[in-house]
Formats: C-alpha cells, structure tokens, sequence
C-alpha cells in the first residue's frame, strides 16, 4: 500500500539556520503531496501542498518540490525561527478518495 | 467561524468503560475523519464518512465505531476502552468531491484519551 517516510528527528537548529526534513514515499499512481504542521497542543494545518510532478509548494518561506523520479518532498527553508518549532508531517493522498497517508512526523526545535 | 470543534479536550476512562467522543464543523464540508495520533506512528485514520449518511473503516477500524448525525456532526464510540486505545484523536473535515480532487483537510483541536 501508499507509504510515507520521513527522517526521524528531533532536528534541533539555531535561529536563521537552513532546514531541510526529508520526505519519501511509495505510491502507485500519481499522488498528490502535502506538509502539515502541528504546534504544540494544537491540532494539523496545511503547511503547503503539489499536485502533480515538479510543482514546488511554497508558504510562510517553507518550499518542497514534488521530484516524481526520487519519489520525494522534502521541505527546506532558508532561514528558520524560534516560531518554527512544532512537529511536522509530510503527507500522500492518492487519486480516488481523499484519504491522507501520513508519516511518522519530525519534531523540530529552533533555538535562540 | 469556529472550524473543527471537539470535545471533551481531555479524558480518562478505566479498561472496559464506554466514552463517545463529538465532533462538529461549520464550514458545510460533506466529509468528515477520525485519526488517532501515536508516538513514532503519525496519524492514522480510524473511520471516515464521505457523506451524509455513509461511513466507512479507515487503516485501525477495530475497537471503535462511528455516527455521522448529520452534516455537521460525526462522533466516534469506544464500547470498551481497552488501554491499547489511549491516545490523541483529531477529527478533521473537508469539503468533499468526486473525481479524485484534492480538498484540504481542516483539523480540530484533539482529544487527549487515557485508558487506565
């Protein structure tokens, strides 16, 4: 079945360090992608999302491009904020019904 | 507009008591989920209603059931809460649609469930 992979964390960085959080998955089809963010004691936003091969989502200075022959999203950002911390799942929804398959999440703490 | 509502925001049940936890929109979405969140594990879906009227099993069906009362409102059931079912259930909601297009998934706040 659809399967999501990220890289385990916690990723502890330094206010305004670069951030990357990897992202795999395992689809048939043609999946839509997606990153969700969950601060602390709140439930899932959508952070941003791609539709279809070599879109790049992008919100909030997060960006993840939808590479089809890596089967990757992984998210970056340049420049990261003590604000940022929270948990963040990447995400599949293939076509049919909009199911959500969601990774494990990786916890990122930004420091001062 | 209140979104994704849910209650109770915390409980503690003993093994082999019973519990339904409520969920309500206001955004008129015609879809409606239960996930269970677990450490290490993500969010897995329980139960999903694509429409009034219709619902379905998601990965982690067992132990639970579901009620779509109508548009608005889908709650989910433990008969017997066993202490493998504490955990964090997040409804979430979406507009709906046939045709494979993609619609955001809106969240509510959690509810944090202990089975002693």
């Amino acid at each position: 079945g659809d399967s999501v992979t990220q890289m385990e964390g916690p990723v502890t960085l330094s206010e305004e360090a670069f951030l990357t959080i990897n992202c795999t998955y395992t689809a048939t089809g043609y999946p839509s992608l997606f990153w969700y963010v969950q601060y602390p004691g709140e439930g899932l936003q959508l952070l941003l999302k791609a539709t279809k091969a070599d879109d790049k989502g992008s919100n909030k200075g997060f960006e993840a491009t939808y590479r089809k022959e890596t089967t990757s999203f992984h998210l970056e950002k340049g420049s990261v904020q003590v604000s940022d911390s929270a948990v963040y799942f990447c995400a599949l929804m293939n076509t049919g019904f909009q199911k959500l398959v969601f990774g494990t999440g990786t916890r990122l703490l930004v420091s001062p | 507009n209140a979104g994704v509502t849910q209650t109770p925001k915390f409980q503690v049940l003993k093994t082999g008591q019973s519990m339904t936890l409520q969920c309500a929109q206001d955004m008129n979405h015609n879809s409606m989920y239960w996930y269970r969140q677990d450490p290490g594990m993500g969010l897995r879906l329980i139960y999903y209603s694509a429409s009034e009227g219709t619902t379905d099993k998601g990965e982690v069906p067992n132990g639970y059931n579901v009620s779509r009362l109508n548009k608005r409102e889908f709650s989910l059931r433990l008969e017997s809460a066993a202490p493998s079912q504490t955990s964090v259930y997040f409804c979430a909601s979406s507009e709906g649609g046939a045709g494979g297009n993609y619609n955001e998934q809106f969240f509510g706040p959690g509810t944090r469930l202990t089975v002693l």
